[in-house]
């Protein structure tokens, strides 16, 4: 069955840090992908996504993302942290049916001012 | 950008009684929305896949007779937890898929079930 996995369950930075969050999949077809934050009390909403194209794709807020066909991988990226970053965030993946998407169980980010 | 609203964003009942959560999209039309149930530090586990006018899909392990989908409309979708007992508190989520096959994801509704 497909599965998405992310690495770290929390990560704890400091403002103006960078960060970079793991995400892998396990379908090896075309595959559509997702990054999605929950900020404290708010519903999921999406960072950005990959459909195809440039493996390079750039978000909201700053943050940007790496498609990796040959690992696998759909790593998030941002530079320098802010404290109003402290979310969960989730990496996604269409299903092979492409009818439902299938979430990591999320990373919790905490930055401190 | 597209809204999705979930009502109630909190709901506590007693055991033994249903509980009725609302999905609606507000600007867009939704042929198909989603219903997951969120647990503590754990991912969201998707729990059927509701199409408009027809039967929704369980996922395995999903008692259907338990959580009753219902998309009687392209803006609406309502998940009825049955005979609710305290195993079934958690938070339960809400999408409505858009253009492009993306996701636009409810509030969330926050059971407790005593």
């Amino acid at each position: 069955a497909q599965s998405v996995s992310q690495h770290n369950h929390h990560v704890i930075l400091s403002e103006a840090a960078s960060l970079e969050l793991g995400c892998n999949y396990s379908y090896g077809g075309t595959v559509n992908l997702f990054w999605y934050v929950q900020y404290p009390g708010q519903h999921l909403q999406l960072l950005l996504k990959y459909f195809s194209g440039d493996p390079l794709v750039k978000g909201i807020k700053g943050f940007e993302a790496e498609f990796i066909k040959s690992k696998f991988s759909f790593n998030l990226r941002k530079p320098s942290v802010q404290w109003s970053d402290t979310a969960e965030y989730f990496c996604a993946v269409i299903n092979q049916a492409g009818t439902a998407l299938i979430f990591g169980k999320g990373t919790t980010l905490s930055v401190s001012s | 950008g597209a809204v999705v609203s979930q009502h109630p964003s909190r709901v506590i009942c007693k055991s033994g009684t249903s509980v009725k959560i609302e999905c609606r999209s507000l600007d867009f039309q939704a042929t198909t929305m989603f219903w997951y149930r969120q647990f503590p530090k754990k991912s969201l586990m998707l729990m059927a896949t509701s199409n408009e006018g027809s039967k929704a899909t369980y996922e395995q392990g999903v008692e259907k007779d338990k959580f009753l989908i219902n998309h009687a409309s392209l803006t609406l979708s309502t998940l009825t937890v049955t005979s609710a007992h305290p195993e079934d508190s958690s938070f339960y989520i809400c999408s409505a898929r858009g253009s492009k096959n993306i996701q636009y994801f409810g509030a969330g509704t926050r059971l407790s079930v005593l």
